[in-house]
């Protein structure tokens, strides 16, 4: 079945420590996006992707990067110089205008 | 004022009621809009998309679209508790990104 994946599901991040949020789908849709999900603030995009090899920053890209090297693949990097990363992480995709399909997320915690 | 508005609720309906979801959007170039539903701790799920004036019905749910009044509904007829859930309305704005433009939510209590 085609369908977008991301893992883990749960992450612990220790200060100063920088984490990977894996990304995978297999529908062969052209763009990519990452969302963060907070608590009353609705889905806030950080970067997005249309093609392999570029990217662009969302609203909130500061202490975040990305990479495109392949069509299926778009991992988010948190970094320690995003100093509230706790959040519900969402990556989403699509293939034209007909809306995006969302993987199940990964709830990042700071211990 | 933000681009996309939903009330954020709770709204709250009997089972078997009719729930009425509403949406603006600021931005008339705005050419199609989606309605995704999220439960608690889920991730968003696409339920119904407009692209022209009018309705379109996809078993109980309903999406209506009125450009000249910038508005978006949707319609959930016959309400069950398994409708409880936050809907998202999103609005896409036309360009090359295919970045869609969402509201906050609407949240949604059906009552046994």
């Amino acid at each position: 079945d085609g369908g977008i994946t991301q893992s883990p599901k749960y992450l612990f991040r220790k200060e100063g420590q920088n984490v990977t949020l894996s990304c995978e789908q297999n529908l062969n849709h052209d763009a990519m996006y990452w969302y963060r999900q907070d608590p009353g603030q609705g889905l806030r995009l950080i970067y997005y992707s249309q093609i392999v090899n570029d990217f662009q920053k969302g609203d909130i890209a500061e202490g975040y990067s990305v990479s495109r090297e392949k069509k299926e693949s778009f991992p988010l990097t948190v970094t320690s110089a995003q100093k509230n990363p706790t959040a519900f992480y969402l990556c989403a995709s699509s293939l034209s205008i007909n809306g995006y399909t969302f993987g199940s997320g990964t709830r990042l915690t700071v211990v | 004022q933000k681009e996309v508005e939903q009330n954020s609720g709770p709204l709250s309906v009997p089972e078997g009621a009719i729930a009425s979801l509403n949406c603006t959007y600021s931005d008339r170039g705005s050419q199609s809009f989606f309605w995704y539903r999220q439960y608690s701790g889920k991730s968003p799920e696409l339920i119904m998309s407009i692209y022209s004036n009018g309705d379109k019905e996809d078993g109980r749910f309903t999406a209506q679209l009125n450009k000249a009044s910038q508005y978006v509904s949707l319609l959930i007829r016959d309400s069950q508790p398994s409708d409880s859930a936050t809907y998202l309305c999103a609005a896409y704005k036309g360009g090359n990104n295919r970045k869609l433009i969402w509201g906050l939510g609407t949240s949604l209590a059906v009552n046994p």
